[in-house]
């Protein structure tokens, strides 16, 4: 299993460009989650889904959409890019219900610089 | 509101001493409570987690933690530290009446010296 795969690993975007940061899961997970995280914040919960076709916003959400058409699939999108999105983007991904574990299982990351 | 309050921005502890990383928490109901670790230019990685059970927790790399409900805490420990230690350690809690989400700490830096 790849577990949870992010791309790309680095991208620096001109204020007003838009872009897809991708996130794929093989764990069958129904949960999936983003994150943003900066320098003394810890983690910041952008958007969520808990399956496909269900997604719903968290605490950052501005700024950002997602889609969620596939179990495995996760896309957040920058509509128009601000240097207030310069942060380093987790995608996340756990089982759901009652016998879940609730343990979450991370992405390796996307380093973004928003000029 | 729920909340987590990592106290320390960073705790040192020379190589063979025992560590301890705070964690104090505030829900309305009944706690799932974690720890994660990041390693530099990495995701995060899951430690342990306290569901319900037993206060002391082991997890993953000789790491344990207690849970107090008295005074709302879930400190991480090891009792002989390692260099290879040293990192970002997150504390996350769930409030499992209120939704799913984590809520997370700011992070504490682990540096651990030979």
């Amino acid at each position: 299993n790849a577990g949870v795969t992010q791309t790309p690993k680095f991208q620096v975007l001109k204020t007003g460009q838009s872009m897809t940061l991708q996130c794929a899961q093989d764990m069958n997970h129904e949960y999936m989650s983003w994150y943003r995280q900066d320098p003394g914040m810890g983690l910041r919960l952008i958007h969520y889904s808990v399956g496909a076709g269900i997604t719903d916003q968290g605490e950052v959400p501005n700024g950002y959409n997602v889609s969620r058409s596939t179990t495995e699939d996760f896309p957040l999108r920058l509509l128009s890019a601000a240097p207030s999105q310069t942060s380093v983007y987790f995608c996340a991904s756990s089982s759901y219900g009652k016998s879940s574990t609730d343990t979450q299982y991370f992405g390796p990351g996307t380093r973004l610089t928003v000029l | 509101a729920q909340s987590v309050a990592q106290p320390e921005d960073q705790v040192n502890v020379a190589e063979g001493n025992p560590l301890t990383v705070k964690c104090t928490y505030s829900v309305s109901g009944n706690p799932y409570l974690f720890w994660y670790v990041q390693y530099p230019n990495r995701g995060l990685q899951f430690l342990l987690k306290y569901i319900t059970g037993d206060n002391l927790v082991k997890g993953s790399y000789g790491f344990e933690a207690e849970f107090n409900k008295s005074q709302t805490s879930f400190h991480l420990k090891k009792p002989s530290a390692l260099v290879s230690d040293s990192a970002l350690y997150f504390c996350a809690v769930r409030d499992i009446g209120k939704g799913y989400q984590l809520i997370w700490g700011a992070g504490t830096k682990l540096i651990i010296k030979p």
